[in-house]
């Protein structure tokens, strides 16, 4: 069956320019995922939903940062205002049951901020 | 709280010897641990998971991983690195925190397979 896909796969924009990150999770999958990779490091949490309810945004690194899951499915990740040390690949993720479940990854979104 | 340390940035192995891929962990539960691998413009693939079961785990394309809450060590093993196995591989920990359990990943460790 299908996985975890993302679109686009690659961003660039403009220091100041706002960018919207989508994640189509496996169907079915109750929890979705969003992780930041910046270059050399290893994924970092952002947030996570459970069908529509957003239960953790403890990751998000400042309020310029949205996500969104409004149906349950299709998830979106917003950035305002994009600054350069917001370059990094976004990571969604999503698992069956809850968050303790296995994640199953998307191939990511590497955004770079000029 | 919870955290990962992966030990080695980098390990270069020859074709058809033995992968050791070491990983610490701190938790305050009874952790899930996990190891993925990443391979250049795809995406984190499972290896394999402990969920307290047994503590040796195999995993696909022939690694494995022997939890020991001793050493508190979760160590990635397989007998013969192949070409393919160059990539970068991710040491996680699944913990309660902040009132959600989440993803702790370790800094990782790029494993480079010599001809």
């Amino acid at each position: 069956g299908a996985g975890v896909s993302q679109s686009p796969r690659y961003k660039v924009a403009k220091r100041g320019q706002d960018v919207a990150l989508r994640c189509d999770p496996i169907s079915g999958h109750v929890s979705l995922f969003w992780y930041q990779q910046a270059l050399g490091q290893g994924p970092e949490f952002l947030t996570y939903f459970q069908n529509e309810a957003q239960l953790d945004k403890s990751g998000l690194p400042s309020d310029r940062f949205f996500a969104e899951r409004p149906e349950g499915s299709v998830s979106t990740l917003k950035i305002q205002r994009t600054q350069q040390e917001d370059s990094a690949v976004y990571l969604c993720a999503s698992s069956p049951g809850t968050a303790r479940d296995t994640q199953y990854f998307g191939p990511g979104t590497r955004l770079t901020v000029l | 709280a919870q955290s990962v340390t992966q030990l080695d940035s980098h390990v270069s192995v020859s074709e058809g010897t033995p992968v050791l891929l070491r990983c610490n962990y701190s938790s305050s539960y009874s952790p899930s641990l996990f190891w993925y691998v990443q391979h250049p413009n795809k995406g984190l693939q499972l290896l394999l998971k402990y969920t307290s079961a047994a503590t040796l785990v195999k995993g696909i394309n022939g690694f494995e991983a022997e939890f020991k809450k001793s050493e508190t060590s979760f160590h990635l093993t397989k007998p013969s690195a192949h070409m393919s196995d160059a990539a970068e591989y991710f040491c996680v920990v699944s913990g309660y925190t902040s009132g959600t359990y989440k993803y702790i990943f370790g800094t990782g460790t790029r494993l480079k397979v010599l001809a």
